[in-house]
């Protein structure tokens, strides 16, 4: 089975507050994704990235950083938390495939508090 | 741009019940599309795939069918248990593997 971890389950930190929240998959995914989830608004990409040190932005990548530096694991990063980013964080990863299968698999979420 | 839509938003049903979840997407060019499980506080669970040359799939009592031409697909759920009850999530994804979600329907099956 795939399985993709994060590091956290609940996570409570201060406005200005330098915050990480890690992502692991264990299957050798190309792909790996961070969404935050909020509710009425759903699930929105912040950032992803195709390989190791590749990154893209998706939607709403401001106030938001990434890095990937090894195939398996994918690190969001807020450079200042603030209130606004309080909110459940999600990762997921998938397998580059040409065809168009590419199913993502979901880690537990991370529930960020921002005091 | 992609939007998905899914109406109602909540959804409560007796048990025993076969229901069918909709879903709607504004653009055909889609690469699958995929049904999510969520339930309360926890990350998403993948229920089935359908790529874009399918029709349909099949996973036990579900069942998810797709018209791309007319960019809908509906989940099938047949016998509804008080167990299936969560948020039940579709996206599709385009040619470079983003994914774009509907907002869910909230399924509640009373015992």
């Amino acid at each position: 089975d795939v399985k993709v971890t994060q590091s956290s389950r609940y996570l409570v930190k201060r406005t200005g507050e330098k915050v990480f929240l890690e992502c692991v998959q264990d299957m050798d995914h190309e792909n790996m994704f961070w969404y935050r989830q909020d509710p009425g608004l759903g699930l929105r990409l912040i950032y992803f990235s195709y390989d190791v040190k590749m990154k893209e932005k998706g939607d709403i990548p401001e106030g938001y950083s990434v890095s990937r530096e090894k195939k398996e694991r994918f690190s969001l990063i807020l450079e200042s938390a603030s209130t606004n980013q309080t909110s459940m964080y999600l990762c997921a990863s998938s397998l580059y495939d040409s065809s168009g299968v590419n199913e993502q698999f979901f880690g537990p979420g991370t529930r960020l508090t921002v005091l | 741009k992609q939007e998905v839509t899914q109406i109602p938003a909540a959804l409560s049903v007796p048990e025993g019940e076969n229901l069918v979840l909709n879903c709607s997407f504004t653009d055909s060019a889609i690469y699958n599309l995929q049904w999510f499980r969520q339930d309360p506080g926890k990350g998403l669970t993948s229920l089935l795939l359908i790529q874009s040359s399918q029709r349909e799939q099949t996973s036990g009592r579900l069942n998810a069918s797709l018209d791309k031409s007319s960019g809908r697909s509906t989940l099938y759920i047949a016998a509804s248990q008080p167990g299936d009850s969560a948020t039940y999530l579709c996206a599709v994804s385009g040619a470079n593997s983003k994914l774009t979600f509907g907002k869910g329907i909230t399924l509640s099956v009373r015992p």
